[in-house]
């Protein structure tokens, strides 16, 4: 089945630790896309790529930073400088266009120990 | 920012029941969509309707667009328990990739 896999389900994140969040996904889609939410919340753009190597920041990248060196994979890293990181991450994606539908993996919840 | 807010913030129906949301947005589109999530699971798309048609059905589902009064509305008719969940507008702006703005959601419970 094609999908988004997003990995683990549930992260913990220390005092001024780095933690990164996968994101995996075999619809072939170009673009790829991470998002916040918090509780009771819309979804906030992090990031987004629409191309490998290629990436540009959504409205709330401060603190998150991002790869593509594969198409399938766009992996998140949540930095210490990110000082209030919990939160539903989503990743989503799409071939690109803004009509076409986002498809999204089932989260990862990050929280602080 | 948010381009989109929903309203009601939540909404309880009992099952058989219709429900309606509605989105509210402040820039001019390309496409509004609808979206549902499930508690603790990813976004699935519902359905999309361009900024030229006026109202699309998708099954139980049915669309509406206003670009005068930049809303739109998402009806559910003969609601069932299991389409309790949190429902997002989520508007296009700009064509490109970048552009999917999301609403804050209207939680739907539907009773048995």
């Amino acid at each position: 089945d094609g999908g988004i896999t997003q990995s683990p389900k549930y992260l913990f994140r220390k005092e001024g630790q780095n933690v990164t969040l996968s994101c995996e996904q075999n619809l072939n889609h170009d673009a790829m896309y991470w998002y916040r939410q918090d509780p009771g919340q819309g979804l906030r753009l992090i990031y987004y790529s629409q191309i490998v190597n290629d990436f540009q920041k959504g409205d709330i990248a401060e603190g998150y930073s991002v790869s593509r060196e594969k198409k399938e994979s766009f992996p998140l890293t949540v930095t210490s400088a990110q000082k209030n990181p919990t939160a539903f991450y989503l990743c989503a994606s799409n071939m690109g266009q803004g009509h076409q539908p986002q498809h999204f993996g089932d989260g990862t919840r990050l929280s602080i120990l | 920012s948010q381009q989109g807010e929903e309203d009601p913030q939540a909404l309880s129906i009992q099952e058989g029941e219709n429900a309606t949301m509605n989105c509210s947005y402040k820039t001019s589109i390309n496409n509004l969509q609808w979206y549902r999530q499930n508690s603790g699971r990813g976004l699935v798309h519902l359905i999309l309707i361009r900024s030229n048609e006026r109202e699309k059905h998708s099954g139980r589902l049915r669309v509406t667009l206003d670009t005068s009064k930049k809303s739109s509305s998402l009806l559910i008719t003969a609601s069932r328990a299991a389409d309790t969940a949190s429902y997002f507008c989520a508007t296009d702006s700009s064509g490109s990739a970048r552009q999917l703005t999301f609403g804050s959601g209207t939680q739907l419970t539907v009773l048995p």
